[in-house]
C-alpha cells in the first residue's frame, strides 16, 4: 500500500523558515514524479511545487525564489524548504505523486501557520 | 497556461444522478484531466483520469457509480445513485512540461 506522511508543520513567525517532510512507503519518490500542493483555509488546492525524478523542479510563481523541493533518496522523502514565509503561505501542505498526469496519491498533509 | 473552470456548487437528492464539468482553457481541449473528491475535514482522494475521448480509468477502489465523459473542451464527473457520503467538495486536475493545474473546485451538496 502506498502511503505519504507529511511533517514539519507548525506555527511560524512572518519571515521565518520551515521545512516539511513527506516520507513516503509502498512507492519510491526518486523514481516518481512528486508535488506539494497547498489549501488555505476555506480555499481550493494550489500546486506549489513538483520535482521529475530526473530531478528537474518547477514551482508556482508565488513560491519561486522562496520555496526549494528535494529529496532524499536514502531516506525515500521529499522535502518542501520555505523561506521568507509571508500570511498567504498559511495553509495545509499535501505532498502527492503525479503518475503520468494526473495527482493519484495524496498524504493527509501538514498545517503551516503563519503568524506573529 | 491552461485554466479549468468550474461552476462553484451544484446540489441534487439523494439516489438521483448528478453531473460536474469542469472546462479547459481554449486552445486546450486536447488536455486530459483527473478528478479529485475531498470530503469535509479530510484530504483529497483521486477519482479517475478522463481522456478527451471521454474514455476513463478510475482509482482503486472507487465505486461503479463515478464515471467520466467528454465533450470538446469539457470534461465531466457523473455521479449516479447520489449518497450522503458524495457531499464534497470535487476538483478536476491537469498537468503540463513542468506545471501541475487544479480548478476551483465545485461544492456538491446531497439534499
Amino acid at each position: 500500500e502506498v502511503q505519504l506522511v507529511e511533517t514539519g508543520g507548525g506555527l511560524i513567525q512572518p519571515g521565518g523558515s520551515l521545512r516539511l517532510s513527506c516520507a513516503a512507503s509502498g512507492l519510491t519518490v526518486s523514481s516518481n514524479y512528486m508535488i506539494w500542493v497547498r489549501q488555505a483555509p476555506g480555499k481550493g488546492l494550489e500546486w506549489v511545487s513538483l520535482i521529475y525524478d530526473g530531478g528537474n523542479t518547477y514551482y508556482a510563481d508565488s513560491v519561486k525564489g522562496r520555496f526549494i523541493i528535494s529529496r532524499d533518496n536514502s531516506k525515500n522523502t521529499l522535502y518542501l524548504q520555505m523561506n521568507s514565509l509571508r500570511a498567504e503561505d498559511t495553509a495545509l501542505y499535501y505532498c502527492a505523486r503525479v503518475a503520468s498526469g494526473p495527482v493519484d496519491c495524496w498524504g493527509q498533509g501538514t498545517l503551516v501557520t503563519v503568524s506573529s | 497556461q491552461v485554466v479549468l473552470t468550474q461552476s462553484p456548487s451544484a446540489s441534487a437528492s439523494l439516489g438521483v444522478s448528478v453531473k460536474l464539468t469542469c472546462t479547459l482553457s481554449s486552445g486546450y481541449k486536447s488536455y486530459a484531466i483527473a478528478w479529485h473528491q475531498q470530503q469535509p475535514e479530510k484530504g483529497p482522494r483521486y477519482l479517475m483520469k478522463v481522456n478527451s475521448d471521454g474514455s476513463h480509468r478510475k482509482g482503486d477502489g472507487i465505486p461503479d457509480r463515478f464515471s467520466g465523459s467528454s465533450s470538446g473542451a469539457e470534461r465531466y464527473l457523473t455521479i449516479s445513485s447520489l449518497q450522503s457520503e458524495d457531499e464534497a467538495d470535487y476538483y478536476c486536475q491537469t498537468w503540463g512540461t513542468g506545471i501541475v493545474v487544479f480548478g476551483g473546485g465545485t461544492k456538491l451538496t446531497v439534499l
